[in-house]
């Protein structure tokens, strides 16, 4: 089936420092790929996501690459802001069908950004 | 404003006792999906719904039933609660049922089963 793993973290920046946050999943077909954002006690918020091989998608200052030979998606931004503490989740959604349109989550990762 | 509502927010029920986790979405989506939060364990899909009348389990079903008789709702019932399901608990909906959508999620609901 369907996997998606993360690095689990915590991670711990100082503001105004580069962030990576890595992704790689193991999927049948074409899924795609999204990072999802869940702030302290809110639901999950989509942030960016891409639907094809190469593709990237990007919002608020973060970008995340469709890598299809590496099977990566990993989330980057150049300079993190305190505001952006949260947990990150990676998941993916096939499209082959029935149980494989859910979305696959990782474990998440949180991010502190320190001041 | 487009969401997905769930009630209750918050939730204390002892072992046994029946509750329900109400869903209700206002984008017309056919689309719909429960999953449940666990620390270290990410977020594990309970029942989805393709459309009114079709639902089908997900990763983690035991204790859990559900129901989509209307298009906007797809509420989560628990008839026989135990402590280990404890949880965050939310509701998800998408306007495709092919891969490119993205699911919008409710806040969640915390259930806590003494």
């Amino acid at each position: 089936g369907n996997s998606v793993t993360q690095m689990e973290g915590p991670v711990t920046l100082s503001e105004e420092a580069f962030l990576t946050i890595n992704c790689t999943y193991t999927a049948t077909g074409y899924p795609s790929l999204f990072w999802y954002v869940q702030y302290p006690g809110e639901g999950l918020q989509l942030l960016l996501k891409a639907t094809k091989a190469d593709d990237k998608g990007s919002n608020k200052g973060f970008e995340a690459t469709y890598r299809k030979e590496t099977t990566s998606f990993h989330l980057e931004k150049g300079s993190v802001q305190v505001s952006d503490s949260a947990v990150y989740f990676c998941a993916l959604r096939g499209n082959s069908g029935g149980s494989n349109y859910k979305l696959t989550f990782g474990k998440g990762t949180l991010l502190t950004v320190n001041p | 404003e487009a969401q997905v509502t769930q009630n209750p927010r918050y939730l204390i029920t002892v072992t046994g006792k029946k509750l329900t986790v109400t869903c209700s979405q206002n984008m017309n989506h056919e689309y719909m999906s429960w999953y449940r939060q666990d620390p270290g364990l990410g977020l594990r899909q309970i029942y989805y719904s393709m459309n009114v009348e079709v639902t089908d389990k997900g990763d983690v079903p035991e204790g859990y039933k559900v129901s989509r008789k209307e298009k906007r709702n797809f509420p989560l019932i628990l008839e026989s609660p135990s402590p280990n399901q404890t949880s965050l608990y939310f509701c998800a909906s998408s306007i495709t049922q092919g891969a490119t959508g993205e699911l919008f999620f409710g806040e969640g609901s915390r259930l806590t089963v003494l």
